[in-house]
Protein backbone atom coordinates (compact mmCIF):
# COMPACT_ATOMS: atom_id res chain seq x y z
CA UNK A 1 0.00 0.00 0.00
CA UNK A 2 1.36 3.25 -0.69
CA UNK A 3 0.35 4.78 2.50
CA UNK A 4 -2.13 8.16 3.60
CA UNK A 5 -1.82 10.15 0.45
CA UNK A 6 -1.90 13.88 1.10
CA UNK A 7 -2.35 16.90 -1.69
CA UNK A 8 -0.94 19.33 -2.20
CA UNK A 9 2.42 18.66 -0.03
CA UNK A 10 2.88 22.79 -0.23
CA UNK A 11 0.45 25.13 -1.05
CA UNK A 12 1.06 29.26 -0.86
CA UNK A 13 -1.87 31.28 -1.21
CA UNK A 14 -3.47 35.11 0.08
CA UNK A 15 -5.22 35.52 2.24
CA UNK A 16 -8.96 35.38 1.80
CA UNK A 17 -8.74 32.36 -0.58
CA UNK A 18 -10.30 29.53 -0.33
CA UNK A 19 -7.77 26.38 0.48
CA UNK A 20 -8.32 22.56 -0.22
CA UNK A 21 -6.51 19.84 1.05
CA UNK A 22 -6.81 16.52 0.26
CA UNK A 23 -6.14 12.88 1.97
CA UNK A 24 -6.34 9.26 0.36
CA UNK A 25 -6.60 7.03 3.70
CA UNK A 26 -5.05 3.67 3.56
CA UNK A 27 -7.41 1.09 1.87
CA UNK A 28 -9.18 -0.50 4.35
CA UNK A 29 -8.90 1.68 7.10
CA UNK A 30 -12.07 3.24 8.36
CA UNK A 31 -11.12 6.25 10.47
CA UNK A 32 -9.30 8.90 9.06
CA UNK A 33 -8.26 12.43 11.18
CA UNK A 34 -7.25 15.76 10.47
CA UNK A 35 -4.22 17.44 12.58
CA UNK A 36 -2.53 20.48 12.46
CA UNK A 37 1.02 21.62 13.49
CA UNK A 38 2.39 24.42 14.48
CA UNK A 39 5.50 25.32 16.34
CA UNK A 40 3.32 26.97 19.17
CA UNK A 41 0.94 24.92 19.64
CA UNK A 42 2.16 21.57 18.50
CA UNK A 43 -0.11 19.15 17.32
CA UNK A 44 -3.81 19.54 17.34
CA UNK A 45 -6.78 17.07 16.00
CA UNK A 46 -8.84 18.81 14.19
CA UNK A 47 -11.46 17.19 13.02
CA UNK A 48 -11.90 12.56 12.73
CA UNK A 49 -14.39 10.34 11.06
CA UNK A 50 -15.40 7.23 12.11
CA UNK A 51 -16.69 5.19 8.60
CA UNK A 52 -16.78 8.37 6.67
CA UNK A 53 -19.10 10.41 9.63
CA UNK A 54 -17.57 13.23 11.48
CA UNK A 55 -17.46 11.84 15.15
CA UNK A 56 -15.39 14.64 16.95
CA UNK A 57 -15.18 18.17 15.12
CA UNK A 58 -14.36 20.05 19.04
CA UNK A 59 -10.99 20.98 17.40
CA UNK A 60 -12.21 22.43 14.18
CA UNK A 61 -11.06 26.58 14.96
CA UNK A 62 -13.88 28.32 13.42
CA UNK A 63 -16.73 28.30 10.98
CA UNK A 64 -14.15 28.84 8.41
CA UNK A 65 -13.15 25.34 8.25
CA UNK A 66 -14.61 22.28 7.52
CA UNK A 67 -14.51 18.39 6.33
CA UNK A 68 -16.03 15.92 4.27
CA UNK A 69 -15.41 12.75 4.20
CA UNK A 70 -18.19 11.42 1.16
CA UNK A 71 -16.54 8.32 0.33
CA UNK A 72 -14.36 5.65 2.32
CA UNK A 73 -11.23 6.80 -0.07
CA UNK A 74 -11.19 10.49 0.04
CA UNK A 75 -11.55 13.46 2.62
CA UNK A 76 -11.18 17.30 2.40
CA UNK A 77 -10.25 19.78 4.37
CA UNK A 78 -10.80 23.51 3.43
CA UNK A 79 -10.55 26.61 4.81
CA UNK A 80 -12.63 29.65 3.63
CA UNK A 81 -11.64 32.35 3.59
CA UNK A 82 -8.02 31.59 4.63
CA UNK A 83 -6.08 34.02 7.29
CA UNK A 84 -1.75 34.32 7.85
CA UNK A 85 -2.65 32.64 11.05
CA UNK A 86 -3.91 29.50 9.69
CA UNK A 87 -0.67 28.82 8.36
CA UNK A 88 1.12 25.68 9.49
CA UNK A 89 1.14 21.80 8.84
CA UNK A 90 -2.13 19.86 8.49
CA UNK A 91 -1.53 16.38 8.35
CA UNK A 92 -4.15 13.84 7.57
CA UNK A 93 -3.95 9.87 9.29
CA UNK A 94 -6.10 7.07 9.17
CA UNK A 95 -6.51 3.85 11.28
CA UNK A 96 -8.17 0.78 10.84
CA UNK A 97 -10.88 -0.02 13.90
CA UNK A 98 -11.64 -3.10 13.03
CA UNK A 99 -8.40 -4.36 13.52
CA UNK A 100 -7.91 -2.34 16.44
CA UNK A 101 -4.10 -2.05 16.06
CA UNK A 102 -4.49 1.33 17.91
CA UNK A 103 -1.87 2.76 15.54
CA UNK A 104 -2.79 5.80 13.33
CA UNK A 105 -0.76 6.40 10.15
CA UNK A 106 0.25 9.38 9.05
CA UNK A 107 0.12 10.97 5.48
CA UNK A 108 3.41 13.54 4.69
CA UNK A 109 1.69 16.56 5.45
CA UNK A 110 0.26 19.90 3.60
CA UNK A 111 2.85 23.14 4.37
CA UNK A 112 0.31 26.00 3.82
CA UNK A 113 1.61 29.46 3.84
CA UNK A 114 -1.50 32.10 3.67
CA UNK A 115 0.29 35.33 3.13
CA UNK B 1 -9.09 17.56 30.36
CA UNK B 2 -5.82 15.63 29.14
CA UNK B 3 -2.20 17.39 29.04
CA UNK B 4 1.06 15.80 27.98
CA UNK B 5 3.84 17.41 28.51
CA UNK B 6 7.97 15.88 27.34
CA UNK B 7 11.01 17.13 29.07
CA UNK B 8 13.42 18.30 28.17
CA UNK B 9 12.28 20.06 24.70
CA UNK B 10 15.74 19.42 23.06
CA UNK B 11 18.93 17.26 23.72
CA UNK B 12 21.74 16.58 22.13
CA UNK B 13 24.47 13.46 22.62
CA UNK B 14 27.16 11.98 20.95
CA UNK B 15 26.46 8.59 19.17
CA UNK B 16 26.76 5.20 20.96
CA UNK B 17 25.53 7.21 24.32
CA UNK B 18 22.09 5.61 26.06
CA UNK B 19 19.34 8.40 26.62
CA UNK B 20 16.00 8.49 28.20
CA UNK B 21 13.17 11.10 27.02
CA UNK B 22 10.42 11.72 29.41
CA UNK B 23 6.36 12.21 28.93
CA UNK B 24 3.86 13.38 31.86
CA UNK B 25 0.28 13.41 31.54
CA UNK B 26 -2.05 14.82 33.79
CA UNK B 27 -5.10 11.73 33.82
CA UNK B 28 -4.40 8.82 34.84
CA UNK B 29 -7.27 7.31 32.86
CA UNK B 30 -5.27 6.31 29.43
CA UNK B 31 -6.48 4.02 27.00
CA UNK B 32 -2.76 3.49 25.69
CA UNK B 33 0.30 5.43 25.21
CA UNK B 34 2.06 5.77 22.27
CA UNK B 35 5.76 6.84 21.35
CA UNK B 36 6.19 8.29 17.71
CA UNK B 37 9.15 9.75 15.90
CA UNK B 38 9.13 12.60 13.27
CA UNK B 39 11.74 13.82 10.63
CA UNK B 40 11.87 16.70 9.16
CA UNK B 41 9.17 17.48 6.74
CA UNK B 42 7.37 14.19 7.29
CA UNK B 43 4.82 12.68 8.78
CA UNK B 44 4.67 10.51 12.15
CA UNK B 45 5.58 7.03 12.31
CA UNK B 46 4.46 5.00 15.24
CA UNK B 47 7.39 3.03 17.33
CA UNK B 48 6.10 1.61 20.71
CA UNK B 49 2.20 1.33 21.67
CA UNK B 50 1.85 0.46 25.50
CA UNK B 51 -1.44 -0.65 26.53
CA UNK B 52 -2.67 0.55 29.71
CA UNK B 53 -3.04 -2.66 30.98
CA UNK B 54 1.10 -2.91 30.10
CA UNK B 55 4.26 -1.87 31.77
CA UNK B 56 6.73 -1.53 28.95
CA UNK B 57 7.00 -2.11 25.59
CA UNK B 58 10.64 -3.19 23.47
CA UNK B 59 11.62 -2.88 19.94
CA UNK B 60 15.33 -3.33 18.84
CA UNK B 61 16.95 -0.71 21.04
CA UNK B 62 13.64 1.26 22.08
CA UNK B 63 12.11 0.07 25.24
CA UNK B 64 9.02 2.59 26.46
CA UNK B 65 7.67 2.62 29.79
CA UNK B 66 4.22 3.17 31.60
CA UNK B 67 3.61 4.31 35.03
CA UNK B 68 -0.51 5.39 34.95
CA UNK B 69 -0.26 5.56 39.16
CA UNK B 70 2.80 8.50 38.65
CA UNK B 71 1.24 9.65 34.99
CA UNK B 72 4.92 9.05 33.08
CA UNK B 73 6.43 7.45 30.52
CA UNK B 74 9.93 6.87 29.43
CA UNK B 75 11.11 6.35 26.17
CA UNK B 76 15.00 4.57 26.26
CA UNK B 77 17.71 4.70 23.17
CA UNK B 78 20.07 2.28 23.52
CA UNK B 79 23.43 3.04 21.83
CA UNK B 80 22.47 6.05 19.68
CA UNK B 81 23.38 6.68 16.08
CA UNK B 82 22.93 9.39 13.96
CA UNK B 83 19.96 8.10 12.28
CA UNK B 84 18.01 8.35 15.36
CA UNK B 85 18.03 12.09 15.16
CA UNK B 86 14.58 13.36 14.78
CA UNK B 87 11.67 14.94 16.97
CA UNK B 88 9.68 11.99 19.53
CA UNK B 89 6.23 12.79 20.44
CA UNK B 90 4.34 11.05 22.88
CA UNK B 91 0.53 10.55 23.00
CA UNK B 92 -1.97 9.74 25.42
CA UNK B 93 -4.62 7.31 24.40
CA UNK B 94 -8.16 9.01 25.38
CA UNK B 95 -9.96 5.95 24.03
CA UNK B 96 -8.66 3.36 21.05
CA UNK B 97 -8.71 6.18 18.08
CA UNK B 98 -8.22 9.41 20.05
CA UNK B 99 -4.91 10.87 21.24
CA UNK B 100 -3.35 13.93 22.53
CA UNK B 101 0.11 14.60 21.57
CA UNK B 102 2.79 16.10 23.80
CA UNK B 103 5.08 19.16 22.50
CA UNK B 104 7.94 16.62 21.52
CA UNK B 105 11.70 16.55 22.20
CA UNK B 106 13.95 17.17 19.38
CA UNK B 107 16.92 14.44 19.49
CA UNK B 108 20.32 15.00 17.96
CA UNK B 109 22.83 12.53 17.62
CA UNK B 110 26.31 13.87 16.82
CA UNK B 111 28.88 11.32 14.98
Amino acid sequence: DAGVIQSPRHEVTEMGQEVTLRCKPISGHNSLFWYRQTMMRGLELLIYFNNNVPIDDSGMPEDRFSAKMPNASFSTLKIQPSEPRDSAVYFCASMSWDTRTDTQYFGPGTRLTVL
Amino acid sequence: KQEVTQIPAALSVPEGENLVLNCSFTDSAIYNLQWFRQDPGKGLTSLLLIQSSQREQTSGRLNASLDKSSGRSTLYIAASQPGDSATYLCAAGTSYDKVIFGPGTSLSVIP
